[in-house]
């Protein structure tokens, strides 16, 4: 069964701070998204990956994703407020079939 | 072009009773996924569907639950005799047919239960 892991899953940073969210999965899938929740809301989508090495960037956030080491990051630079969230990633279980496997959610608070 | 759309968006049961969640896609997408998020946790996947058809429903439970996507009409997520422990945030997305698996969520149904 596939499993899917977030570390951390509290996060506290200062503006202006960089810092890295690790996905880790526990079997072989060359898909992987991260969305973002804020509190009482819907997932925005943030980023789909879909093959080894991939890597996007979308203003202060990056992520990428190594298949051989089943890991993903979503690195955070220069933190601002805005980016305060609980923070996804999930791995599409079976090819194909869309279904999903979240990980437990990093919640993200950026301090003034 | 309106997003995924759900109602209610908050539902109040008492245990015994019948929730009801529907769910319409994107305009153009013919995939329909639910999810459940208990409070301080990830999404479930319960349930996959296509037009009048049930993919995949290795995440639903077997008793109480139902889900169906009618030729015509939104998506229904049926709980029978509900619990307290079904208190949730039940989530719909969905998906055009072909593309990179991307899904688009909805604002989802918080469902308490008395």
């Amino acid at each position: 069964e596939l499993k899917v892991e977030q570390n951390p899953l509290f996060l506290s940073m200062q503006e202006g701070k960089n810092y890295t969210i690790y996905c880790n999965y526990s079997t072989t899938s060359d898909r992987l998204y991260w969305y973002r929740q804020d509190p009482g809301k819907s997932l925005e989508s943030l980023f789909v990956l879909l093959s080894n090495g991939a890597v996007k960037q979308e203003g202060r956030l990056m992520a990428s994703l190594d298949t051989k080491a089943r890991l993903s990051t979503l690195h955070i630079t220069a933190a601002v407020h805005d980016l305060s969230a609980t923070y996804f990633c999930a791995v599409d279980a079976s090819s194909g079939t869309y279904k999903y496997i979240f990980g437990t959610g990093t919640r993200l608070k950026v301090l003034a | 072009n309106a997003g995924v759309m759900q109602n209610p968006r908050h539902l109040v049961r008492r245990r015994g009773q019948e929730a009801r969640l529907r769910c319409s896609p994107m305009k153009g997408h013919s995939h329909v996924y639910w999810y459940r998020q208990l409070p301080e946790e990830g999404l479930k996947f319960m349930v996959y569907l296509q037009k009048e058809n049930i993919i995949d429903e290795s995440g639903m439970p077997k008793e109480r639950f139902s889900a169906e996507f009618p030729k015509e009409g939104p998506s229904i997520l049926r709980i029978q005799q509900v619990v307290r422990g079904d208190s949730a945030a039940y989530f719909c997305a969905s998906s055009p047919a072909g593309s990179t698996g991307e899904l688009f969520f909805g604002e989802g149904s918080r469902l308490t239960v008395l």
